[in-house]
């Protein structure tokens, strides 16, 4: 069954600083969509960030980037240049070809702090 | 921008009562989901709809649940009989199509409290 794992609770980053939110998933579909959302504390999900598992190059959206590391199946979210802004839930989640990419599966969650 | 818009933001029920919750897809959207979120846990998925038909659903998604595209515009999810345990955030959402490439777009959610 597909799974997503986010190992990390809670990540502390100083305001300007880069900071990495792990996921690594499972899945025996060969093709298969990543996506990362964030919740701020308000409770909406806002999409950041997509990558497809036949994209070669890594997923860049403004100061999101997405590590897509195929072999290891991990699909870490880099957030560049951390904002006070940027303290929130991010979720990792994935969709895959056998349900018709129709249901995202979510991870648990990395609580970002962002502090100045 | 287009969003996906829910009503209410907060409904408060109490148990053995059905509740309705109101979505607008993205107009251009084909593709309407059902998500949940119980306080402090990960979201989970219910159902997709897709061509006024139920196209997945979720073992969440039991008899008491059930959808509807009453018109153009609305999407909407029933809960026959409220439990305490469906206490959660339902978040809607839609995707143009279905594909590996379809972002889901998700609503603002609906905070259900059942008493």
């Amino acid at each position: 069954a597909q799974k997503i794992t986010q190992t990390q609770p809670g990540m502390f980053v100083q305001e300007k600083e880069a900071v990495t939110l792990d996921c690594t998933y499972d899945t025996s579909d060969q093709s298969y969509g990543l996506f990362w959302y964030k919740q701020p504390s308000s409770g909406e999900m806002i999409f950041l960030i997509y990558q497809g598992s036949y994209d070669e190059q890594n997923a860049t959206e403004g100061r999101y980037s997405l590590n897509f590391q195929k072999a290891r199946k991990s699909a870490n979210l880099v957030i560049s240049a951390s904002q006070l802004g940027d303290s929130a839930m991010y979720f990792c989640a994935m969709n895959w070809m056998n349900t018709g990419f129709q249901k995202l599966v979510f991870g648990t969650g990395t609580r970002l702090l962002v502090s100045p | 921008e287009p969003e996906v818009t829910q009503t209410p933001s907060h409904q408060v029920t109490q148990m053995g009562q059905e509740v309705i919750l109101r979505c607008v897809p993205i107009s251009n959207h084909l593709y309407f989901y059902w998500y949940r979120q119980i306080l402090g846990q990960k979201v989970e998925f219910l159902v997709s709809f897709y061509n006024n038909e139920i196209s997945e659903k979720s073992e969440i998604f039991d008899d008491q649940f059930s959808v509807e595209r009453p018109d153009g515009s609305n999407f909407t999810l029933k809960i026959r009989s409220t439990k305490l345990e469906d206490s959660a955030m339902y978040f809607c959402a839609s995707s143009e199509l279905a594909g590996g490439t379809d972002t889901q777009y998700f609503g603002p959610g609906t905070r259900l409290t059942v008493l």
